[in-house]
């Protein structure tokens, strides 16, 4: 069965260091993968996604993803943090043909000023 | 701006009351999805609706019914709502199908007591 899995529950970093948040999928095909972001209070939005090409996508707010097939694994990257970025991150994979994305259980993120 | 919109944003039901929540897009978009959010618990599939004239159950379709209105909307419905279905549930649509990525509305907040 598919399954994504983001062993950070709860990271806490300080204002202006480097971010990285884990996120490891376990899919039978090629997989398609996504990180959202969900401000407080607020829906899903998308930071960024990953179909074929280049391993390092870029997205939106400064944020990166590489994908690495070997290791199953599609981490999200930031050099330097904003207390703005304070939310929850989720990961999602999908492949061609699927009917819906699997999610994984989030990582909520807390900056420190 | 076009997007998901869901209503009502909050809600408080009592135990046994019935209430539908809302959900339309305005993108055109061939699919339609139902998640719960539930702390600790991620997101959830509840039902969605690969295209107009079709719904399939997701993860935890007990206690919900869906109706696909027309290709713009996509509404859940609790019957006989019970503590256990307080959450925030999110509509999303997408365009291009599940492994391209959703758009996902703003939620709506639910309070059974």
């Amino acid at each position: 069965a598919q399954s994504v899995t983001q062993p950070d529950i709860h990271i806490t970093v300080s204002e202006g260091a480097s971010l990285e948040l884990r996120c490891n999928y376990s899919y039978g095909a090629t997989p398609y993968l996504f990180w959202y972001v969900q401000s407080p209070g607020q829906g899903l939005q998308l930071l960024l996604k990953y179909f074929s090409g280049d391993t390092l996508v870029q997205g939106i707010k400064g944020f990166e993803a590489e994908f690495k097939r070997s290791q199953s694994s599609f981490n999200l990257r930031k050099p330097s943090v904003h207390w703005s970025d304070a939310a929850e991150y989720f990961c999602a994979v999908g492949a061609e043909g699927a009917q819906k994305l699997v999610f994984g259980q989030g990582t909520r993120l807390t900056i420190n000023p | 701006n076009a997007g998901v919109t869901q209503t009502p944003k909050f809600q408080v039901l009592k135990t046994g009351q019935s209430m539908t929540l809302q959900c339309a897009q305005d993108m055109n978009h061939n699919s339609m999805y139902w998640y719960r959010q539930d702390p600790g618990m991620g997101l959830r599939l509840i039902y969605y609706s690969a295209s107009e004239g079709t719904t399939d159950k997701g993860e935890v379709p007990n206690g919900y019914n869906v109706s696909r209105l027309n290709k713009r909307e996509f509404s859940l419905r609790l019957e006989s709502a019970a503590p256990s279905q307080t959450s925030v549930y999110f509509c999303a649509s997408s365009g291009q199908g599940a492994p391209y990525g959703y758009t996902f509305g703003s939620g709506t907040r639910l309070t059974v007591v």
